[in-house]
This record gives structure tokens, sequence and C-alpha cells, in this order.
């Protein structure tokens, strides 16, 4: 079975740049969740979906940062304009509906200069 | 403070060694709890769920104390390939919280 997809895998870009950020969730999964990872920060949660709906995005860093789930097969993180603090590995994750565990993407090391 | 703590690393242990790594958790309506590893410059992983009566597997053994909102693992006879990062993870109100983490070596 494929898990989680995320694309790209490495994205070194100039500030000021956007990025976009692509993740595919394993079918049947009805969650997503967008993670950012940083050594002093740790995983950090910046939004989640339930059947394509934002359900809590508190921890979207500012408005530079956006995401959306047109169908329950793609979303989309978006940060523009970039600047080098956004350096990161952004990861995808999904689930099941319920208290299930999720399944991490290979995650999007995200560097910018 | 913070809504999920885990205990400051790293862990440095011997082969054939047992190590516990503890978690504390603030919001009392967390339903469901997890351990996850990480291996560097990779995604977390599942390692096993915590139930309420404690829960085995292997040499893995997870227990969860709801009154005093803590989770433990404990890893017996360790393994070089033990070593990871080692992430508890609790569900307020359905989403999912990450401790930083706990770094484990396990030596030869």
């Amino acid at each position: 079975d494929a898990g989680v997809i995320q694309s790209p895998r490495h994205e070194v870009t100039e500030m000021g740049q956007e990025v976009t950020l692509r993740c595919k969730p394993i079918s049947g999964h009805n969650s997503l969740f967008w993670y950012r990872q940083t050594m002093m920060r740790g995983l950090e949660l910046l939004i989640y979906f339930n059947n394509n709906v934002p359900i809590d995005d508190s921890g979207m860093p500012e408005d530079r940062f956006s995401a959306k789930m047109p169908n329950a097969s793609f979303s989309t993180l978006k940060i523009q304009p970039s600047e080098p603090r956004d350096s990161a590995v952004y990861f995808c994750a999904s689930r099941r509906q319920g208290n299930q565990p999720q399944h991490f993407g290979d995650g999007t090391r995200l560097s910018i200069l | 403070r913070k809504e999920v703590e885990q205990d400051p690393g790293p862990f440095n242990v011997p082969e054939g060694a047992t190590v516990a790594f503890n978690c504390t958790y603030s919001n009392s309506a967390s339903q469901s709890f997890f351990w996850y590893r990480q291996d560097c410059r990779k995604e977390p992983k599942l390692l096993m769920s915590v139930y309420s009566s404690g829960n085995e597997d292997g040499r893995f053994t997870a227990q969860l104390n709801r009154a005093s909102q803590y989770i433990s693992l404990l890893i017996r006879d360790s393994k070089l390939s033990d070593s990871a990062t080692y992430l508890c993870v609790v569900t307020p109100g359905g989403k999912l919280i990450f401790g930083q983490g706990t770094e484990l070596s396990v030596k030869p």
C-alpha cells in the first residue's frame, strides 16, 4: 500500500519566493495534518483537516502560511513570502478518523537562503 | 507549560540495559496516547499505542497513569538498533500533540 506521499523531498530557494509543499494522504484516511520540525522547537502541529475541512489552524505561525485541501487526496502548504526562519522539515501525516495513530510522509526538507 | 513534556535526553546506555522514558501531559481530555520512534533525518513512525491497562510488545512496555497524567515507555534488553529519538503523543480534542522527544543512544 502506498503511504503518505510528499513532494518535493528537498527544496532550496531564496527568501521572498513562494514555496508550495504537496501531500497525498493514504487512501481512506479522513484526517490530514501538517507539521514543522526544527531542532529548537521539535515537531509542531501547524494545521489539520477532517474530511477536507480545516479544523484547527492555531499552529500556523503567521499569515504568510496557508494550507488547502481541495479534495480527499491532496493538500498543499504554501509559504509566501518565504523567510530564512521558515527553514525546517515539513511533515504531512494522515489517519483514519477516531483515536487512530498517524502515518507520516517522508517530509520536505526546506532551506530558505 | 508545554502540553507534552518529556525527559530531557540524551540517554546513553550499554547494550542489554533497561531504560525508561517518562512523558507528562497537561490536557486531561486526551483520550489516546502513542509512542513514536524517529530515526535521524527520517519521519516519525508509530512504535506502539498506550492502553489504560498498560501493554507490552516484545521488549517494549507502555504504561498510562491518567490520575497523574503521565505515560511511560520501558525498553528491556536494549539493542544498538534501538538508538533513536522517542516521541510521546497525546490527543486533546482530536489533534495529535508530540513531545520534544528523548534521544536514546545504545552503545556496544
